[in-house]
C-alpha cells in the first residue's frame, strides 16, 4: 500500500541553524500539507501546496519557513532559523484530490537546542 | 470562528465495551468535512473515518463509527467492543473550504483490561 515517507524520523539541531525536512508524498497525489505539533498539543497547520505553489499558510508559517517541491517527488519545509519554540513533531501530508482523507507521513521530530 | 472543541482530555473504558468520544464544531462554511484521526504512542497520525458535510448516512468503518449531528454541530466517534490496541491519543479535524484541517485538542483513551 503506498504510503508518505519522511526523513529523517529525528532531528537534533542546534538554534539558529537551518533544517530542512523531507517527505516523499504518495506519488498520484496533488496536495501537499505540513503540520506540526509541539508535545503534547493540539496539531496546527502550517502550509498547503498545489500545482506548485502555495495555496494557503497559518501565521506560524512566517519568513523562516519555505516550502519546496524541488523533483516532482520530494517536498520540503525547510527552517531557515531555528529557534528552540521550533521543537516539535512535524507532519507532512498529502491526498489526491480534496475532501479525501489526508495521508500522513510517521512524522520528524525536530528538536532544537 | 473556525473551531474543533474535544471537551474529554481524558477516558478510561473497559476492555470490550464501546465509547463514545466527543467532537463539536464550529465553521461558517456551508460545506465541510469531519475527520477521526487515532495517534498511538509512537506518534504516527491514522487515519480513521471521515463525514461530509452533506452525507446524509452516518459514516462507519469496521468498528468505528461517526455520529454525525449537523443541527448541534457534532462528530463524535464511538468504537465498538474496545480493545487494548485502542489506547492512544485521538483527534477530530475539520476541513475547511481551503483544503486546511483544524484540529482539536484530542483526548487521551486508555483501554483497560
Amino acid at each position: 500500500e503506498p504510503e508518505v515517507t519522511q526523513t529523517p524520523s529525528h532531528q537534533v539541531t542546534q538554534m539558529g541553524q537551518e533544517v530542512i525536512l523531507r517527505c516523499v508524498p504518495i506519488s498520484n497525489h496533488l496536495y501537499f500539507y505540513w503540520y506540526r505539533q509541539i508535545l503534547g498539543q493540539k496539531v496546527e497547520f502550517l502550509v498547503s501546496f498545489y500545482n506548485n505553489e502555495i495555496s494557503e499558510k497559518s501565521e506560524i508559517f512566517d519568513d523562516q519557513f519555505s516550502v519546496e517541491r524541488p523533483d516532482g517527488s520530494n517536498f520540503t519545509l525547510k527552517i531557515r532559523s531555528t529557534k528552540l519554540e521550533d521543537s516539535a513533531m512535524y507532519f507532512c501530508a498529502s491526498e489526491f484530490s480534496s475532501y479525501n482523507e489526508q495521508f500522513f507521513g510517521p512524522g520528524t521530530r525536530l528538536t532544537v537546542l | 470562528a473556525q473551531k474543533i472543541t474535544q471537551t474529554q482530555p481524558g477516558m478510561f473504558v473497559q476492555e470490550k465495551e464501546a465509547v463514545t468520544l466527543d467532537c463539536t464544531y464550529d465553521t461558517s462554511d456551508p460545506s465541510y468535512g469531519l475527520f477521526w484521526y487515532k495517534q498511538p504512542s509512537s506518534g504516527e497520525m491514522i487515519f480513521l473515518i471521515y463525514q461530509g458535510s452533506y452525507d446524509q448516512q452516518n459514516a462507519t468503518e469496521g468498528r468505528y463509527s461517526l455520529n454525525f449531528q449537523k443541527a448541534r454541530k457534532s462528530a463524535n466517534l464511538v468504537i465498538s467492543a474496545s480493545q487494548l490496541g485502542d489506547s492512544a491519543m485521538y483527534f477530530c479535524a475539520m476541513r475547511l473550504s481551503n483544503y486546511q484541517l483544524i484540529w482539536g485538542a484530542g483526548t487521551k483513551l486508555i483501554i483497560k483490561p
